[in-house]
């Protein structure tokens, strides 16, 4: 299986901030297709995880544009250039290159 | 707009059988992948599977080979998660998620205890 490491685990950042976060994957995510089938999601509490970035780096509908994903191959970033209370939460990376899907264990976000 | 609409909460006692339900509102059961996941509390996210609605082919974790089957009912839009011999490890709330994970369900929590 794909092992996904985030780093770092937590962060606490004052509104109006940037926040970064990485994810690592065991293997390389680029398919033989061109695509890179990593994705960042988030989670906030008492909700179900939502999509906020598909394939590295497209925004998913609705998702503000301070958030923004980079990467390839095995090394990606998520940044969010100003961090606002409704940001709290869970962020998780995810593969879907092959079976089974694995997630990071998430970067919780928190504001100070 | 589409939604999940999951089954309610569930208690059951270990090496029982549960099965989840997950019906798409506003949107017939065809086009895209359904997939399951789940999460123990405090606990980060867990992929078990995938299902076709329009072929009912399914693909599996091997972590959960044997134990759990992913069907469908196209009739009223709804997808099934049934995962059998729970043991208390299975305590988890259980979501489905479809169009590339772009819609979740809201999650049904599996509570296994004697």
């Amino acid at each position: 299986d794909i092992v996904m490491t985030q780093t770092p685990l937590s962060l606490s950042v004052t509104p109006g901030q940037p926040a970064s976060m990485s994810c690592k994957s065991s293997q390389s995510l680029l398919h033989s297709d061109g695509k890179t089938y990593l994705y960042w999601y988030l989670q906030k509490p008492g909700q179900p995880p939502q999509l906020l970035i598909y394939e590295v780096s497209n925004r998913f509908s609705g998702v503000p544009d301070r958030f923004s994903g980079s990467g390839s191959g095995t090394d990606f970033t998520l940044k969010i250039s100003r961090v606002e209370a409704e940001d709290v939460g869970i962020y998780y990376c995810m593969h879907s290159i092959e079976v089974p899907w694995t997630f990071g264990q998430g970067t919780k976000v928190e504001i100070k | 707009q589409v939604q999940l609409v999951q089954s309610g909460a569930e208690v059951k006692k270990p090496g029982a059988s549960v099965k989840v339900s997950c019906k798409a509102s506003g949107s017939t059961l065809t086009g895209s992948e359904f997939n399951w996941v789940r999460q123990a509390a405090g606990q980060g996210l867990e992929w078990m599977g995938w299902m076709n609605p329009d072929t009912g082919n399914t693909g599996y974790a091997q972590k959960f080979q044997g134990r759990v089957t992913m069907t469908r009912d196209t009739s009223i839009a709804t997808a099934y998660m049934e995962l059998s011999s729970l043991r208390s490890e299975d305590t988890a709330v259980y979501y489905c998620a479809w169009h590339s994970t772009t819609i979740w369900g809201q999650g049904t929590m599996v509570t296994v205890s004697s």
